[in-house]
């Protein structure tokens, strides 16, 4: 089975710049979440949506994000406009949550974002 | 003062010996958790759960103290493909739902 699939890789921008990220996830799973990486503050949960409905966003940093899910099989985070201090590895990440206490996060494997 | 907190490192043991790794939580309403592995420029992999009562996977132990709020990882016999990053993750129950919180991860090298 395809695991989570994110695109693109690797991104190399301008500041000022719009960004989009996109994302898919297992198929079946009704969790989606989306992550960002940096060596200093780790890995941070950005948004998560259940069955399409985001959740929480209280991890978005700021009104220049903001991220979608259309339907089950697709996400995507946006930053509009970018800024140098949003360099990072951007995660989405899938589950199935069945209530108990093992469910596993499974990861795509990231889009490395640079903004210059 | 973060939900999870990691030592660092690194630490570089040689193949072969025994490294152990600690995690404490912040949050004692905190429902379940796990070390996940993270390579070099990749994903973060679940490596296990842990459990109340403690469990082994192989080379690997996880155990909890509930009591001290406290997760450890212990890896017996490493090997140099033990080398990457342990996160600490915990499941922090909300009302919207539940939350995993990641700490910062501690580094492994292990060296021949």
């Amino acid at each position: 089975d395809a695991g989570v699939i994110q695109s693109p890789r690797h991104e190399v921008t301008e500041m000022g710049q719009e960004v989009t990220l996109r994302c898919k996830p297992i198929s079946g799973h009704d969790y989606l979440f989306w992550y960002r990486q940096t060596m200093m503050r780790g890995l941070e949960l950005l948004i998560y949506f259940n069955n399409n409905v985001p959740i929480d966003d209280s991890g978005m940093p700021e009104d220049r994000f903001s991220a979608k899910m259309p339907n089950a099989s697709f996400s995507t985070l946006k930053i509009q406009p970018s800024e140098p201090r949003d360099s990072a590895v951007y995660f989405c990440a899938s589950s199935n949550w069945t209530g108990g206490f093992t469910d596993t996060q499974y990861f795509g494997p990231g889009t490395r974002l640079t903004v210059l | 003062r973060k939900e999870v907190e990691q030592d660092p490192g690194p630490f570089n043991v040689p193949e072969g010996a025994t490294v152990a790794f600690n995690c404490t939580y912040s949050n004692s309403a905190s429902q379940s958790f796990f070390w996940y592995r993270q390579d070099c420029r990749k994903e973060p992999k679940l490596l296990m759960s842990v459990y109340s009562s403690g469990n082994e996977d192989g080379r690997f132990t996880a155990q909890l103290n509930r009591a001290s709020q406290y997760i450890s990882l212990l890896i017996r016999d490493s090997k140099l493909s033990d080398s990457a990053t342990y996160l600490c993750v915990v499941n922090l129950p909300s009302n919207s739902g539940y939350a995993l919180n990641f700490g910062k991860g501690t580094s492994l090298l292990v060296t021949p």
